[in-house]
């Protein structure tokens, strides 16, 4: 089976930096994919790792270690429009299936 | 198009009655693929569609689940008898090509009553 676990609810200050985890347990990777959804509205894609290590994109960064079967998303400098649910999702297959977590509901407050 | 467009984006009937979701990839974009998020949840994987086939179903829930995607560029998934199970925010993704990145439709918001 699949088995995707990230934090069900995170809460953070603006300004400050958080770290939502992701861990994973499946059968095959290719990759591991963080998307952004607010309320209401479609998954906007954030990263994308395929190998180990840190890919930083702005105020947000990515790590990948596959032999631990964990990523996490890093969000610096936050702002209130950052609050939002964080998606991981692991890409299976040649054609990036996607099996995602339940998502981390991000509140970030004043 | 400029992004995926699904339609309607709300969609509510009764039980046992038929429904079509459409979905618009992003112009040229060769993969579609559709899922559905239950509130709280993830989206979950339903079919993958390379060109005018679809290369997995594995994921259509049971036989009432059906999609086309005839001309290799905008998609219809088809429910019949709809169970009030059905309700959920149905997706549609579209990439340039298997193993790209996938971008999103907003959704169609189904309610079975």
């Amino acid at each position: 089976g699949q088995n995707i676990d990230q934090p069900t609810e995170m809460t953070a200050t603006e300004g400050a930096i958080v770290q939502i985890n992701c861990t994973y347990q499946t059968s095959g990777f290719n990759g591991l994919f963080w998307y952004q959804q607010h309320a209401g509205e479609a998954p906007t894609f954030l990263s994308y790792n395929v190998l180990d290590g840190l890919e930083e994109k702005g105020r947000f960064s990515s790590f990948l270690s596959r032999s631990k079967g964990y990523s996490y998303l890093l969000l610096k400098e936050l702002q209130m429009k950052d609050s939002a649910s964080y998606l991981c999702a692991v890409s299976l297959g040649g054609y990036n299936k996607l099996i995602f977590g339940a998502g981390t509901r991000l509140a970030v407050h004043p | 198009g400029a992004g995926v467009s699904q339609t309607p984006s709300n969609k509510v009937t009764e039980k046992g009655k038929y429904v079509e979701l459409r979905c618009d990839p992003i112009s040229g974009h060769t993969a579609l693929y559709w899922y559905r998020q239950s509130l709280g949840q993830g989206p979950e994987f339903l079919i993958y569609f390379q060109g005018t086939g679809a290369a997995d179903d594995s994921g259509l829930p049971n036989d009432r689940f059906f999609a086309v995607r005839p001309e290799g560029s905008v998609s219809t998934l088809k429910i019949q008898r709809t169970e009030r199970g059905d309700s959920a925010v149905y997706l549609c993704a579209s990439s340039g090509g298997a193993g790209e990145t996938q971008y999103f439709g907003p959704g169609t918001r189904l309610l079975v009553l």
